[in-house]
């Protein structure tokens, strides 16, 4: 089946540095990545959407100067956390689809980010 | 606009008797549903999905969901519970009309708790 690895799986970072969290499609080529936000015991909250060599598109809410999204390839995309402070700290998730006819997403197996 | 409901935070079970997951819908048009089931400090991983065709979808690891379209309604069932079941359980609905892309909208989660 379709395959995402999201790198890395934990990172630990002191405030006001910036922390970059890759998601690749190994077996398939992702044209959309979306990038999910996950607190404590909550749903996942979709941060933005990323379409291969185009910019991404945020939701309400999400600083896009903040989390910079890169989507360069069909089979790459970066999540940057710029300037992380600690309520930063959360766990990322990556997911992906080729958009073939009812395709599911597949996911990455998440970042948990801890910014000290 | 798209949603799904979880009305169960957390679902307590035998290992051995039937489990039930509880989800229900609201959308504009034909629903496209998911299941998905995380494990702790993990990505989520695709159990099953309806797009149309039979109420009764099978999925991974003996898993199959009812579709209602009366009560809008696709529950996750499995006959016979085992504790490695454990986890937490995502209901999603496909966003069809939402800015020309397609994106999941997330139900706040089921935790599944299964007792030898």
């Amino acid at each position: 089946g379709a395959v995402v690895s999201q790198h890395p799986s934990w990172v630990i970072c002191k405030s006001g540095t910036s922390v970059k969290i890759e998601c690749r499609s190994l077996d398939f080529q992702a044209t959309t990545m979306f990038w999910y936000r996950q607190f404590p015991k909550q749903s996942l909250m979709l941060m933005a959407t990323s379409n291969e060599g185009s910019k991404a598109t945020y939701e309400q809410g999400v600083e896009k100067d903040k989390f910079l999204i890169n989507h360069a390839s069909l089979t790459l995309s970066t999540l940057t956390v710029t300037s992380a402070h600690p309520e930063d700290s959360s766990f990322y998730i990556c997911s992906a689809t080729d958009f073939s006819y009812n395709s599911p997403l597949h996911f990455g197996n998440g970042t948990r980010l801890t910014v000290t | 606009a798209q949603s799904v409901a979880q009305p169960e935070d957390q679902v307590n079970v035998a290992e051995g008797n039937p489990l039930t997951v509880k989800c229900t819908y609201s959308v504009s048009g034909n629903p496209y549903l998911f299941w998905y089931v995380q494990y702790p400090n993990r990505g989520l991983q695709f159990l099953l999905k309806y797009i149309t065709g039979d109420n009764l979808v099978k999925g991974s690891y003996g898993f199959e969901a009812e579709f209602n379209k009366s009560q809008t309604s696709f529950h996750l069932k499995k006959p016979s519970a085992l504790v490695s079941d454990s986890a937490l359980y995502f209901c999603a609905v496909r966003d069809r009309f939402r800015s020309g892309y397609n994106k999941l909208i997330f139900g706040a989660g089921t935790r599944l708790a299964v007792h030898p």
